[in-house]
């Protein structure tokens, strides 16, 4: 039972060129989200996807796209990098439901340094 | 709107002293309160989490957290910091959910509290 994996751990891009970081979770959760952290800044929602089929918005969704590839896998993707989106990218999942009860705790991924020259 | 606040950026503690990390929340309903803890390098971890019931909750690493609604606080507390405690915290609130019981659990974090602990 790995949790939430993330790829890459690193990456370095030139301004304008394209990515897309994976995630991937092994619970069974119905919702996955994607964050960016950025010093003095905590965390701040740039999509999620409350279950398989769906995503919305978060607080800071431009420049990026997202695909809830199935119930596992939630990917982000950068279309033309820009400086602004160099940041720590963490993946998270979180469980609806769990014997009748929800189960609102959210599990991290160990994130995806990305750096943009 | 939910809003986490944490008041302290920095917070420097001598190992075996006690230690408080204030989080003063906003939110329109009964929260859903959460600590988390990132080591240098790392991802999020969780520490401790309120949804009901008992206002102090016991987390792992000797940590604690109380609930007091009339301060809209969640301070967080270990009575003896070690020095593998140096790390950075945030406080979080869980947002609300939609009518038909399809929760989507908005995260929103305060903007951290980085503990250093000398020797």
């Amino acid at each position: 039972n790995a949790g939430v994996t993330q790829t890459p751990k690193f990456q370095v891009l030139k301004t304008g060129q394209s990515m897309t970081l994976q995630c991937a979770q092994d619970m069974n959760h119905n919702s996955m989200y994607w964050y960016r952290q950025d010093p003095g800044m905590g965390l701040r929602l740039i999509y999620y996807s409350a279950s398989e089929g769906t995503t919305d918005k978060g607080e800071v969704p431009n420049g990026y796209n997202v695909s809830r590839l199935n119930k596992r896998e939630f990917s982000l993707r950068l279309e033309s990098a820009a400086p602004s989106q160099t940041s720590v990218y963490f993946c998270a999942s979180r469980g609806g439901t769990s014997g009748g009860k929800r189960v609102e705790t959210q599990y991290f991924g160990p994130g995806t340094r990305l750096l943009v020259l | 709107a939910q809003s986490v606040t944490q008041p302290d950026i920095h917070i420097t503690v001598s190992e075996g002293a006690s230690l408080e990390l204030r989080c003063n929340y906003s939110y329109g309903a009964t929260p859903y309160l959460f600590w988390y803890v990132q080591s240098p390098g790392q991802g999020l971890q969780l520490l401790l989490k309120y949804f009901s019931g008992d206002t102090l909750v016991q987390g792992i690493k000797g940590f604690e957290a109380e609930f007091k609604r009339s301060q809209s606080s969640f301070n967080l507390r270990k009575p003896s910091v070690h020095w593998s405690d140096a790390a950075e915290y945030f406080c979080a609130v869980a947002g609300a959910f939609n009518a038909g019981g399809t929760s989507y659990g908005k995260l929103t974090f305060g903007q951290g509290t980085i503990l250093t602990v000398h020797p």
